[in-house]
Protein backbone atom coordinates (compact mmCIF):
# COMPACT_ATOMS: atom_id res chain seq x y z
CA UNK A 1 0.00 0.00 0.00
CA UNK A 2 1.27 3.75 -0.90
CA UNK A 3 0.07 4.95 2.74
CA UNK A 4 -1.75 8.24 2.87
CA UNK A 5 -1.37 10.38 -0.30
CA UNK A 6 -1.00 14.28 0.03
CA UNK A 7 -0.76 16.93 -2.54
CA UNK A 8 0.60 18.97 -2.84
CA UNK A 9 3.74 18.49 -0.88
CA UNK A 10 4.41 22.45 -0.74
CA UNK A 11 2.51 25.18 -1.36
CA UNK A 12 3.20 28.89 -1.25
CA UNK A 13 0.55 31.33 -1.76
CA UNK A 14 -0.35 35.34 -1.33
CA UNK A 15 -2.39 36.18 1.00
CA UNK A 16 -6.42 36.27 -0.03
CA UNK A 17 -5.68 33.23 -2.37
CA UNK A 18 -7.85 30.10 -2.37
CA UNK A 19 -5.78 27.19 -1.13
CA UNK A 20 -7.28 23.56 -1.13
CA UNK A 21 -5.35 20.85 0.40
CA UNK A 22 -5.99 16.97 -1.11
CA UNK A 23 -5.68 13.46 0.76
CA UNK A 24 -5.80 10.04 0.01
CA UNK A 25 -6.34 7.96 3.19
CA UNK A 26 -5.28 4.48 2.57
CA UNK A 27 -7.87 2.35 1.27
CA UNK A 28 -10.08 0.22 4.14
CA UNK A 29 -9.95 3.19 6.77
CA UNK A 30 -13.21 4.64 7.44
CA UNK A 31 -11.72 7.51 9.43
CA UNK A 32 -9.50 10.44 8.02
CA UNK A 33 -8.14 13.07 10.78
CA UNK A 34 -6.80 16.86 9.32
CA UNK A 35 -4.17 18.14 11.57
CA UNK A 36 -1.77 21.56 11.81
CA UNK A 37 1.52 21.76 12.67
CA UNK A 38 3.31 24.88 13.95
CA UNK A 39 6.11 25.35 16.25
CA UNK A 40 4.07 27.58 18.51
CA UNK A 41 1.14 25.51 18.56
CA UNK A 42 2.21 21.62 18.18
CA UNK A 43 -0.17 19.31 16.42
CA UNK A 44 -3.83 20.31 16.31
CA UNK A 45 -6.58 18.52 14.87
CA UNK A 46 -8.92 20.60 13.01
CA UNK A 47 -11.84 18.04 11.55
CA UNK A 48 -12.31 14.37 11.54
CA UNK A 49 -14.39 12.20 9.25
CA UNK A 50 -15.52 8.57 10.09
CA UNK A 51 -17.08 6.98 6.93
CA UNK A 52 -16.95 10.16 5.22
CA UNK A 53 -19.38 12.16 7.66
CA UNK A 54 -17.64 15.05 9.64
CA UNK A 55 -17.43 14.01 13.48
CA UNK A 56 -15.67 16.83 15.06
CA UNK A 57 -14.87 20.63 13.53
CA UNK A 58 -14.53 22.32 16.57
CA UNK A 59 -11.02 22.34 15.87
CA UNK A 60 -11.81 24.33 12.67
CA UNK A 61 -10.55 27.72 13.05
CA UNK A 62 -12.86 30.22 11.77
CA UNK A 63 -15.09 29.91 8.57
CA UNK A 64 -12.50 30.27 5.88
CA UNK A 65 -11.20 26.59 6.51
CA UNK A 66 -14.06 24.02 5.12
CA UNK A 67 -13.00 20.23 4.70
CA UNK A 68 -15.29 17.62 2.79
CA UNK A 69 -14.77 14.30 2.32
CA UNK A 70 -17.44 13.13 -1.28
CA UNK A 71 -15.58 9.72 -0.90
CA UNK A 72 -14.01 7.09 1.17
CA UNK A 73 -11.14 7.81 -1.00
CA UNK A 74 -10.48 11.28 -1.17
CA UNK A 75 -11.02 14.52 1.40
CA UNK A 76 -9.99 17.70 0.62
CA UNK A 77 -8.93 20.75 2.94
CA UNK A 78 -9.86 24.26 1.58
CA UNK A 79 -8.69 27.93 3.19
CA UNK A 80 -10.83 31.30 1.54
CA UNK A 81 -9.32 32.92 1.47
CA UNK A 82 -5.83 32.41 2.85
CA UNK A 83 -4.08 34.55 5.32
CA UNK A 84 -0.27 34.58 6.32
CA UNK A 85 -1.28 33.17 10.06
CA UNK A 86 -2.32 30.07 7.98
CA UNK A 87 1.12 28.81 7.32
CA UNK A 88 1.90 25.59 8.60
CA UNK A 89 2.27 21.85 7.73
CA UNK A 90 -1.07 20.57 7.48
CA UNK A 91 -1.52 16.68 7.38
CA UNK A 92 -3.54 14.43 6.98
CA UNK A 93 -4.16 11.26 8.47
CA UNK A 94 -6.47 7.22 8.25
CA UNK A 95 -6.97 5.13 10.63
CA UNK A 96 -9.83 2.02 10.96
CA UNK A 97 -10.96 3.53 14.46
CA UNK A 98 -10.93 3.74 18.01
CA UNK A 99 -7.39 2.88 19.73
CA UNK A 100 -5.97 2.27 16.24
CA UNK A 101 -2.97 3.57 15.05
CA UNK A 102 -3.38 6.91 12.69
CA UNK A 103 -1.30 6.71 9.47
CA UNK A 104 0.09 9.95 8.90
CA UNK A 105 0.69 11.59 5.35
CA UNK A 106 3.55 13.15 4.45
CA UNK A 107 1.94 16.49 4.90
CA UNK A 108 2.00 19.81 2.62
CA UNK A 109 3.75 22.86 3.78
CA UNK A 110 1.69 25.83 3.08
CA UNK A 111 3.52 29.49 3.32
CA UNK A 112 1.14 32.78 2.71
CA UNK A 113 3.08 35.72 2.30
CA UNK B 1 -9.87 21.67 26.53
CA UNK B 2 -7.27 18.61 27.27
CA UNK B 3 -3.38 19.38 27.68
CA UNK B 4 -0.69 16.91 27.49
CA UNK B 5 2.49 18.74 28.66
CA UNK B 6 5.94 17.01 27.65
CA UNK B 7 9.13 17.34 28.96
CA UNK B 8 11.67 18.64 28.48
CA UNK B 9 10.68 20.42 25.34
CA UNK B 10 14.62 19.90 24.41
CA UNK B 11 16.60 17.54 24.92
CA UNK B 12 20.59 16.80 23.16
CA UNK B 13 22.48 13.94 24.79
CA UNK B 14 25.17 11.57 23.79
CA UNK B 15 25.19 8.27 22.00
CA UNK B 16 25.33 5.69 24.56
CA UNK B 17 23.29 7.29 27.28
CA UNK B 18 20.02 6.59 28.72
CA UNK B 19 17.45 9.23 28.63
CA UNK B 20 13.64 9.43 29.92
CA UNK B 21 10.95 11.74 28.64
CA UNK B 22 7.50 12.65 30.15
CA UNK B 23 3.83 13.32 29.42
CA UNK B 24 1.59 14.90 31.78
CA UNK B 25 -2.00 15.98 32.21
CA UNK B 26 -4.44 16.61 34.65
CA UNK B 27 -7.03 14.80 32.91
CA UNK B 28 -7.61 10.92 32.57
CA UNK B 29 -7.40 9.42 29.33
CA UNK B 30 -8.40 6.16 27.97
CA UNK B 31 -5.55 5.51 25.77
CA UNK B 32 -2.10 6.61 25.63
CA UNK B 33 -0.35 6.49 22.42
CA UNK B 34 3.36 7.72 21.66
CA UNK B 35 4.52 8.87 17.84
CA UNK B 36 8.34 9.54 16.48
CA UNK B 37 8.07 12.25 13.92
CA UNK B 38 11.42 12.73 11.57
CA UNK B 39 11.82 15.85 9.67
CA UNK B 40 10.02 16.43 6.64
CA UNK B 41 7.65 13.65 7.58
CA UNK B 42 4.21 12.64 9.86
CA UNK B 43 4.36 10.69 12.78
CA UNK B 44 4.95 7.39 13.00
CA UNK B 45 3.12 5.31 15.57
CA UNK B 46 5.29 3.53 18.59
CA UNK B 47 3.12 2.40 20.62
CA UNK B 48 -0.53 2.56 22.53
CA UNK B 49 -0.74 1.57 26.44
CA UNK B 50 -4.12 0.98 27.38
CA UNK B 51 -4.06 -0.19 31.02
CA UNK B 52 -3.17 1.93 33.99
CA UNK B 53 0.27 0.62 35.44
CA UNK B 54 0.85 -0.93 31.92
CA UNK B 55 4.60 -1.22 31.16
CA UNK B 56 5.88 -1.94 27.23
CA UNK B 57 9.17 -2.56 26.00
CA UNK B 58 9.73 -2.25 22.22
CA UNK B 59 13.73 -3.06 21.97
CA UNK B 60 15.42 -0.14 23.80
CA UNK B 61 12.00 1.56 24.09
CA UNK B 62 10.45 1.32 27.74
CA UNK B 63 7.14 2.89 28.13
CA UNK B 64 4.98 3.05 31.01
CA UNK B 65 1.36 4.39 31.31
CA UNK B 66 0.77 5.94 35.13
CA UNK B 67 -1.29 4.17 37.64
CA UNK B 68 -3.84 6.55 37.37
CA UNK B 69 -3.87 7.61 33.31
CA UNK B 70 -2.57 10.63 33.59
CA UNK B 71 0.75 10.67 32.66
CA UNK B 72 3.33 8.71 30.76
CA UNK B 73 6.94 8.33 30.47
CA UNK B 74 9.44 7.14 27.75
CA UNK B 75 12.87 5.48 28.51
CA UNK B 76 15.73 4.67 26.24
CA UNK B 77 18.83 3.07 26.61
CA UNK B 78 21.64 3.36 25.07
CA UNK B 79 20.55 5.78 22.44
CA UNK B 80 21.64 6.17 19.00
CA UNK B 81 21.49 8.42 16.19
CA UNK B 82 18.78 6.88 14.86
CA UNK B 83 16.48 7.62 17.82
CA UNK B 84 16.46 11.56 16.71
CA UNK B 85 13.26 13.09 16.11
CA UNK B 86 10.44 14.56 17.34
CA UNK B 87 8.35 12.33 20.22
CA UNK B 88 5.01 13.17 20.43
CA UNK B 89 2.37 12.02 23.07
CA UNK B 90 -1.29 11.63 22.39
CA UNK B 91 -4.18 10.46 24.31
CA UNK B 92 -7.83 9.45 23.31
CA UNK B 93 -10.53 9.54 25.74
CA UNK B 94 -13.55 6.80 26.36
CA UNK B 95 -15.51 6.63 23.12
CA UNK B 96 -14.03 8.54 21.04
CA UNK B 97 -11.24 8.05 18.45
CA UNK B 98 -9.90 11.85 18.63
CA UNK B 99 -6.27 12.10 19.52
CA UNK B 100 -5.06 14.62 21.21
CA UNK B 101 -1.22 15.82 20.86
CA UNK B 102 1.18 16.77 23.66
CA UNK B 103 3.64 19.35 23.06
CA UNK B 104 6.23 16.96 22.01
CA UNK B 105 9.99 16.57 22.97
CA UNK B 106 12.73 17.23 20.20
CA UNK B 107 15.48 14.71 21.15
CA UNK B 108 18.61 14.73 19.64
CA UNK B 109 21.23 12.10 19.68
CA UNK B 110 24.99 13.54 19.25
CA UNK B 111 27.35 10.78 17.83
Amino acid sequence: DAGVIQSPRHEVTEMGQEVTLRCKPISGHNSLFWYRQTMMRGLELLIYFNNNVPIDDSGMPEDRFSAKMPNASFSTLKIQPSEPRDSAVYFCASGEGRLTEQFFGPGTRLTVL
Amino acid sequence: TQLLEQSPQFLSIQEGENLTVYCNSSSVFSSLQWYRQEPGEGPVLLVTVVTGGEVKKLKRLTFQFGDARKDSSLHITAAQTGDTGLYLCAGTNFGNEKLTFGTGTRLTIIP
